[in-house]
This record gives structure tokens, sequence and C-alpha cells, in this order.
């Protein structure tokens, strides 16, 4: 079963631009979640999409915004990009198959640089 | 305030030697999970622990959920180079929703020395 991929692995953007982010979710995975990670703040939760529909949300401006699709297929946009978000971003999915655990598959992540 | 606390921040030890990473918090969860990172890839999950006290083995590694559901361990008996990364606890907080998010701590970073 292939694992979870994420597109593209680097980006580069300057201020003010916004940038589209694409997560392909492991087959039959229903729930794909984002996370920012960097060096000073660690992993943090972004938000998680079940279905289409956005279950839970993180502590993130608006400009961070997501959608899932009918195929599970989820993309994650950042508009008017700052240099603070410069990050790894990480695209996880789950079965969710109970509500005591959610064991999250991780995809190899976006390396995004602000200039 | 981090909801979950790691320990030691960075650990660089000799091979063969034993170590414990802690993951601790103030607020009870549903389930601890553990993952492992390497540089340039994503988290890749070592094991989940849901039960107070449960203790699970996976070859040289040992995680322990404390029994109150607020702390947990991993301990490596005679680390080897292989074993070098970030460990990161995350949890699900115990919420009664079932749906919150995951919630990650900053993370272990292990170095074996040859």
């Amino acid at each position: 079963k292939a694992g979870v991929t994420q597109t593209p692995r680097y980006l580069i953007k300057t201020r003010g631009q916004q940038v589209t982010l694409s997560c392909s979710p492991i087959s039959g995975h229903r729930s794909v979640s984002w996370y920012q990670q960097t060096p000073g703040q660690g992993l943090q939760f972004l938000f998680e999409y079940f279905s289409e529909t956005q279950r839970n949300k993180g502590n993130f401006p608006g400009r961070f915004s997501g959608r899932q699709f009918s195929n599970s297929r989820s993309e994650m946009n950042v508009s008017t990009l700052e240099l603070g978000d410069s990050a790894l971003y990480l695209c996880a999915s789950s079965s969710w198959g109970g509500i005591t655990y959610n064991e999250q598959f991780f995809g190899p992540g976006t390396r995004l640089t602000v200039l | 305030t981090q909801l979950l606390e790691q320990s030691p921040q960075f650990l660089s030890i000799q091979e063969g030697e034993n170590l414990t990473v802690y993951c601790n918090s103030s607020s009870v969860f549903s389930s601890l999970q553990w993952y492992r990172q390497e540089p340039g890839e994503g988290p890749v999950l070592l094991v989940t622990v849901v039960t107070g006290g449960e203790v699970k083995k996976l070859k040289r590694l040992t995680f322990q959920f404390g029994d109150a559901r607020k702390d947990s361990s991993l301990h490596i008996t005679a680390a080897q180079p292989g074993d070098t990364g970030l460990y990161l606890c995350a949890g699900t907080p115990y919420s009664g929703g079932g749906a919150d998010g995951l919630t990650f701590g900053k993370g272990t970073h292990l170095i074996i020395q040859p």
C-alpha cells in the first residue's frame, strides 16, 4: 500500500505571495491532517479534514486554509506569505477507526522557504 | 504553555548505553503515541499506548503509559547508531468529544555515537 505523498517537496516563495500544497493520503484513509513544523515551535496542528469537511482546527490565522476532495486528497493554502511561515509542512492521514486514538501516518513534508 | 513536555531536549550518548526519554503533561490523554523522525522525512509511528499502566516493547524499545494517563516514557536498551533521530510523543487530549487534533511534544533529539 502506497504511503502518504506530498507535492511539491520544496518551495521557495517571497513575502506576500500565496502557496498551495498538495497531499494524497493512504488509500482508504478518509482523515487528512496538516501540521507545521519549525525548530522553535515543533509540530503544530493546523487542521483536519474528514469526508470533505473541516472537523478540527488549530490556532493559526485565517491566512491558512485547506480543503479536501471527494477522493480524500487534500490541499492547504497559505496566502500573503510571511517570513515566519517558513517551515516544514506535514500532511498525515488516518483511518480514524475510533474516538480513543488517532494514529497518524505522515508524508515526507513540503519544505517552504519564504524570502 | 506546551501541553506535552518532553525531556531531555537533547541527548548524545555512546553506542551500547541505555537511555530514557520522558513525556509529561498535567492533562489526561485518551492515548499517547511515540514517533521517530529523521532529517528530511516525516515522523514515523512507533507505538500507541491506550491503557493506563500499559507497557509495550518493540525490540530494544520499551514504552510505558502512566497509570493516570498523563505521562509516558521511552526506554532504549543498548542504543545503536541507527536509533539516532528526533523522538516525538503525541497525544489525543481526553475531551470526551473524540475529534481533537493530535498534540505533539517538541521532541528529544537523540544522537548515538559509534
